[in-house]
């Protein structure tokens, strides 16, 4: 069974930065459009950014177009989240996504003073 | 950008049957919205439970099956388990965007 694996979550001052990474092993990482979907502690799910297979079609949603960075490497089967000026309420469990069925566990980032 | 709106909680008993929806606020959902449905259980992380309208990937029972009706997408659980029990996502594909909708809690009792 297909695992994505994220990792790089952890606690941030307000205008901080992070970078998560979502590993892909034993996964044909290049062939998936992917995306990062995150979760506010007891709220629902929404949509952050997608990356096309190829890393040639990228979209994020407005509340995070111009600080965070989506991005991948096919080489090494991972995706990547920069997050720059990081704020309260970007605290949440961000999960990939790899169209339409493979979702990793979830890393969580907390963005407090 | 769409709203996506679906039932805030639905109550089903074992071995009954219920039916989910899904609307958009900027019209009818079609086939061009590509619809999802995820399911979410307390404490775990979401996984697929159907996509692009009625697709269902290998580990999803046969008992879910999704559907367009009327001006909505629609998920069916027919044979409710005590493990269907969950959060269900909706999701929807539109100009480029993806939006969720809030979730339907969904309590078989």
């Amino acid at each position: 069974e297909v695992q994505l694996v994220e990792s790089g979550g952890g606690s941030v001052q307000p205008g901080g930065s992070l970078r998560l990474s979502c590993a892909a092993p034993g996964f044909t990482f290049n062939s998936y459009w992917m995306h990062w979907v995150r979760q506010a502690p007891g709220k629902g799910l929404v949509w952050v950014a997608r990356i096309r297979s190829d890393g040639s079609d990228i979209g994020y949603a407005d509340f995070v177009r111009g600080r965070f960075t989506i991005s991948r490497d096919n080489v090494k089967n991972t995706l990547y989240l920069q997050m720059y000026s990081l704020r309260a309420e970007d605290t949440a469990v961000y999960y990939c996504w790899g169209v339409p069925d493979y979702w990793g566990q979830g890393t969580l980032v907390t963005v407090s003073s | 950008q769409a709203v996506v709106t679906q039932e805030p909680s639905l109550t089903v008993s074992p071995g009954g049957t219920v039916t989910l929806t899904c609307g958009s606020s900027t019209g009818a959902v079609t086939s061009g919205h590509y619809p999802y449905w995820l399911q979410q259980k307390p404490g775990q992380g979401p996984r697929t439970l159907v996509y692009d309208i009625s697709k269902r990937p290998s580990w999803t029972p046969a008992r879910f099956s999704g559907y367009l009706l009327g001006d909505k997408a629609a998920l069916t659980l027919s044979g409710a388990q005590p493990e269907d029990e969950a959060e269900y996502y909706c999701l929807l594909s539109s100009m480029g965007f993806l939006v969720f909708g809030g979730g339907t809690k969904l309590t078989v009792l």
